[in-house]
C-alpha cells in the first residue's frame, strides 16, 4: 500500500528556534494534510494543500506542496511550549475516501 | 454541531479475551467512518473504514473486524485479543468525499492487553 516517508522522527529544541519536517512518497497525492497530536487526544488538522507548488501559512506555521506532488514539508517559527507535540502529515490519492499518514515527528522543547 | 464520541478511554484486557470498541457520531449524516490504530510511538495505521451501512474496508490483515449497524455508529471488534493488539484506537469521520478538508478524531481508546 501507499506509505509516507516522514523525518525526523523526533526533534529536541530550544524556545525560540525554528522547526522543519518533512514527508515523502513514491506515489503521487491529490492532497497533503499537516496533523497535530497532543498527548492522549486524536489529531488535529493543521494545514491542508490541494495544488502542487502551493505554500499555505496558519499563524507560525508553513507548509507546501511538492510540485512533484511526492512530498510536502512543514515549517514553525519560533517555536513556544504549546508547540510540543507529535505532527503528522497525511495524503490523499483521488478518490480514494481515506487518509495515509507518516509515522510522525515527535517534536520536544526545551524551555 | 458536529461531536464524535468514542469509549472506553481506557482499557486493560487479557490476552485471549474479547474486544469490543464503540464510537458514535452526532450531527451529522451518512459520514464516512473510521478505525486507526497508533503504536506506541508509532505513527497513525488505518485499519478499516466505512462508507455506508454494512460496508467496510479492511486495509491490514490482523486479528480485528469492524461492523457498521447504524448509519453514524463504528465498532471495532476482537473475538480473541492478542499482546500484540496493544496500542491507541482513534475512530474518525469525514463529510463523504471530502476527507481531504478535514478528518475529525475521537479523543481515543488506549488498548492495553496483558
Amino acid at each position: 500500500g501507499q506509505q509516507l516517508n516522514q523525518s525526523p522522527q523526533s526533534m529536541f529544541i530550544q524556545e525560540g528556534e525554528d522547526v522543519s519536517m518533512n514527508c515523502t512518497s513514491s506515489s503521487i497525492f491529490n492532497t497533503w494534510l499537516w496533523y497535530k497530536q497532543d498527548p492522549g487526544e486524536g489529531p488535529v488538522l493543521l494545514i491542508a494543500l490541494y495544488k502542487a507548488g502551493e505554500l499555505t501559512s496558519n499563524g507560525r506555521l508553513t507548509a507546501q506542496f511538492g510540485i512533484t506532488r511526492k512530498d510536502s514539508f512543514l515549517n514553525i517559527s519560533a517555536s513556544i511550549p504549546s508547540d510540543v507535540g507529535i505532527y503528522f502529515c497525511a495524503g490523499e490519492i483521488q478518490g480514494a475516501q481515506k487518509l495515509v499518514f507518516g509515522q510522525g515527528t515527535r517534536l520536544t522543547i526545551n524551555p | 454541531s458536529q461531536t464524535i464520541h468514542q469509549w472506553p478511554a481506557t482499557l486493560v484486557q487479557p490476552v485471549g479475551s474479547p474486544l469490543s470498541l464503540e464510537c458514535t457520531v452526532e450531527g451529522t449524516s451518512n459520514p464516512n467512518l473510521y478505525w486507526y490504530r497508533q503504536a506506541a510511538g508509532r505513527g497513525l495505521q488505518l485499519l478499516f473504514y466505512s462508507v455506508g451501512i454494512g460496508q467496510i474496508s479492511s486495509e491490514v490483515p490482523q486479528n480485528l473486524s469492524a461492523s457498521r449497524p447504524q448509519d453514524r455508529q463504528f465498532i471495532l471488534s476482537s473475538k480473541k485479543l492478542l499482546l500484540s493488539d496493544s496500542g491507541f484506537y482513534l475512530c474518525a469521520w469525514s463529510q463523504k468525499g471530502r476527507v481531504n478538508e478535514k478528518l475529525f478524531f475521537g479523543s481515543g481508546t488506549q488498548l492495553s492487553v496483558l
